[in-house]
């Protein structure tokens, strides 16, 4: 059964700062991995994909790598600003031989960027 | 880029009613949906699955007869909370995607269900 974990679970770090947000999963046959911003009450706003085959995406100040081997992506941001503040989810798409794939989200981590 | 609209967008209702949700992808055909449920400050967790023309696929614990799902077109699936209870109130998000597997996943805005 896949899992997904993230940690932390919430952070907080004055604007400028660059910052790292770790995505782990137990289950390596996965066709790919997203990273997700959701602003409170409010539906997901995609921000990269990673295909299985890939290693890594970027957008802006954003940067995703995966490490399908050892069930890890990691979502870099550079220079953070207060905008970016809002909890960051990461979701894999699972390979299920028997029935629809399946997606699996992470609990998230809460960002606050301080001015 | 692709857009998911969902309606409404907020809805209260009493108990015992049904209410039904809208998931319309706008400029794209969908052939895979996903209904999930997000408790508040939790994460998604996915509902059900399903293809056009197809019976959904349910997750373990979630009720079929409560929670009836319908994907009768390539850019419409519905999902109706039947005889509602308050511990139904939560916040429905819809997902669609073209093919599944390698397909980004494009999200609605979510509905807010109330059950009074």
């Amino acid at each position: 059964k896949q899992e997904v974990t993230q940690i932390p679970a919430a952070l907080s770090v004055p604007e400028g700062e660059n910052l790292v947000l770790n995505c782990s999963f137990t289950d390596s046959a996965i066709y790919n991995l997203q990273w997700f911003r959701q602003d409170p009450g409010k539906g997901l706003t995609s921000l990269l994909l990673i295909q299985s085959s890939q290693r890594e995406q970027t957008s802006g100040r954003l940067n995703a790598s995966l490490d399908k081997s050892s069930g890890r992506s990691t979502l870099y941001i550079a220079a953070s600003q207060p905008g970016d503040s809002a909890t960051y989810l990461c979701a894999v798409t699972s390979i299920r031989k028997t029935s629809y794939d399946k997606v699996i989200f992470g609990p998230g981590t809460s960002l606050s960027v301080i001015p | 880029g692709a857009v998911v609209s969902q309606h409404p967008s907020w809805v209260i209702c009493k108990s015992g009613t049904s209410v039904k949700i809208e998931c319309r992808s706008l400029d794209f055909q969908a052939t895979t949906m996903f209904w999930y449920r997000q408790f508040p400050k939790q994460s998604l967790m996915l509902m059900a699955t399903s293809n056009e023309g197809s019976k959904a696929t349910y997750e373990q614990g979630v009720e079929k007869d409560k929670f009836l799902i319908n994907h009768a077109s390539l850019t419409l699936s519905t999902l109706t909370v039947t005889s509602a209870h308050p511990e139904d109130s939560s916040f429905y998000i819809c997902s669609a995607s073209v093919w599944g597997g390698n397909s980004p996943l494009h999200f609605g805005n979510g509905t807010r269900l109330t059950v009074t």
